[in-house]
């Protein structure tokens, strides 16, 4: 089975910190992704990765950047957490083909007090 | 662009009862169509898929028909059960022109099922 795994699920952070959310995932996927889900706006794609070191902007980069320095390894990193960055995260894998199913990890709830 | 548009929840239902779940959308070219289930406190996962016109996907008493002609995906299952309590997402894939890379979902905004005993 593909595991996506997310190496934190809640955590709470105060405003202006520096924040790594970590993800690693075991199917040698090219593409990588960081999803951020919010009560009546579903899901919106923040930024994904289709290769090492090459990374993309979604629909909502703002305040956010990404790293990816090794296939199995996406990090989500918020420079200084605000608190309308307080949601749930969600990391994803696939391959590099079209129509192809993407796996998620189990979420990170991050709360930025 | 390509979007997906699904019923605004919560639905609430009684045990056994028949459910429907819309979705409809909009792309250019031929998508695959992807319903996903998000349980209490967890990530999404893969419910069912139709990768070209007329394709049904099923899975756990859960059927979908890829629908060209309506530009539909609607989720269906015959007789529910309290544990398919949960958040369900309608999605379509969408080509990112990324350095010839491929594989990104658009979602609809989600539809949370809760089944009373």
């Amino acid at each position: 089975d593909v595991k996506v795994t997310q190496s934190s699920r809640y955590l709470v952070k105060r405003t202006g910190e520096k924040v790594f959310l970590e993800c690693v995932q075991d199917m040698d996927h090219e593409n990588m992704f960081w999803y951020r889900q919010d009560p009546g706006l579903g899901l919106r794609l923040i930024y994904f990765s289709y290769d090492v070191k090459m990374k993309e902007k979604g629909d909502i980069p703002e305040g956010y950047s990404v790293s990816r320095e090794k296939k199995e390894r996406f990090s989500l990193i918020l420079e200084s957490a605000s608190t309308n960055q307080t949601s749930m995260y969600l990391c994803a894998s696939s391959i590099l083909i079209s129509g192809n199913t993407i796996y998620f990890g189990e979420g990170s709830w991050l709360t930025v007090v | 662009g390509n979007s997906v548009t699904q019923m605004e929840g919560p639905v609430t239902l009684s045990e056994e009862a028949f459910l429907t779940i819309n979705c409809t959308y909009t792309a250019t070219g031929y998508p695959s169509l992807f319903w996903y289930v998000q349980y209490p406190g967890e990530g999404l996962q893969l419910l069912l898929k139709a990768t070209k016109a007329d394709d049904k996907g099923s899975n756990k008493g859960f059927e979908a028909t890829y629908r060209k002609e309506t530009t539909s995906f609607h989720l269906e299952k015959g007789s529910v059960q309290v544990s398919d309590s949960a958040v369900y997402f309608c999605a379509l894939s969408d080509r990112m022109n990324y350095g010839g890379s491929q594989g990104n979902l658009i979602f609809g905004k989600g539809t949370k099922l809760s089944v009373k005993p």
